[in-house]
């Protein structure tokens, strides 16, 4: 069956560091990955999204990477901020269900002063 | 304001008495869908609609029901709720349904079914 992971530890990180998130899939072909960002009590912020033929991308402080081959996606957010605290969320879409998607349930991340 | 609306935001009920949680969206989005979110579980994908008149069945449909008569709208309608429908549900719509648009997501109702 198909199935999306991300690490469900949350990650503490200090301010200024960069954190690494790791979305992992199996049994999937995504066209596309999504990245959010949901703060508590509210709905996902759409962050970035990377294409199955793009290995990179970026938008300011956040890089994501997208490995078909590892069926793995890492998202980092480089020079870290307490404001930057949140659960990270990434989606996958594939590529024989259009308007399917499919989340991992997210990792925390908690960025200390 | 571009947003997409959901009400209630909080609902407490009773098993069996038939419930309705609007989403209305002002973007002109073709696309809209609907999700639960359980802890530990993630978001899962109850129904999405490709454009009006046209809905299809996520990973979770059972105990659901939608419609897409206008473009803006597409209520969740839960025709008997049972205690295992106890979740935060999210509306999301988007461009198109292809995953190279982003979603846009409401605020979330949280239901509790009693």
């Amino acid at each position: 069956s198909q199935k999306i992971e991300q690490n469900s530890e949350a990650l503490n990180i200090q301010e200024g560091k960069t954190a690494t998130l790791t979305c992992n899939y199996t049994n999937y072909s995504p066209a596309y990955l999504q990245w959010y960002r949901q703060d508590p009590g509210r709905g996902p912020v759409f962050l970035l999204l990377i294409r199955e033929n793009e290995k990179e991308k970026r938008k300011e402080r956040l890089k994501v990477t997208f490995d078909t081959t590892l069926k793995q996606s890492l998202f980092h957010i480089t020079a870290s901020q307490p404001a930057d605290s949140a659960t990270y969320l990434c989606a996958l879409a594939p590529t024989d269900s259009w308007g399917k998607f499919q989340f991992g349930a997210g990792t925390q991340v908690v960025v200390t002063p | 304001e571009a947003q997409v609306t959901q009400n209630p935001r909080y609902l407490i009920t009773v098993t069996g008495k038939k419930l309705t949680v609007t989403c209305s969206q002002n973007m002109n989005h073709e696309y809209m869908s609907w999700y639960r979110q359980d802890p530990g579980l993630g978001l899962r994908q109850i129904y999405y609609s490709m454009n009006v008149e046209v809905t299809d069945k996520g990973d979770v449909p059972e105990g659901y029901k939608v419609s897409r008569k206008e473009k803006r709208n597409f209520p969740l309608i839960l025709e008997s709720p049972s205690p295992n429908q106890t979740s935060l549900y999210f509306c999301a719509s988007s461009i198109t349904g292809g995953g190279g648009q982003p979603q846009h997501f409401g605020d979330g109702t949280r239901l509790s079914i009693l």
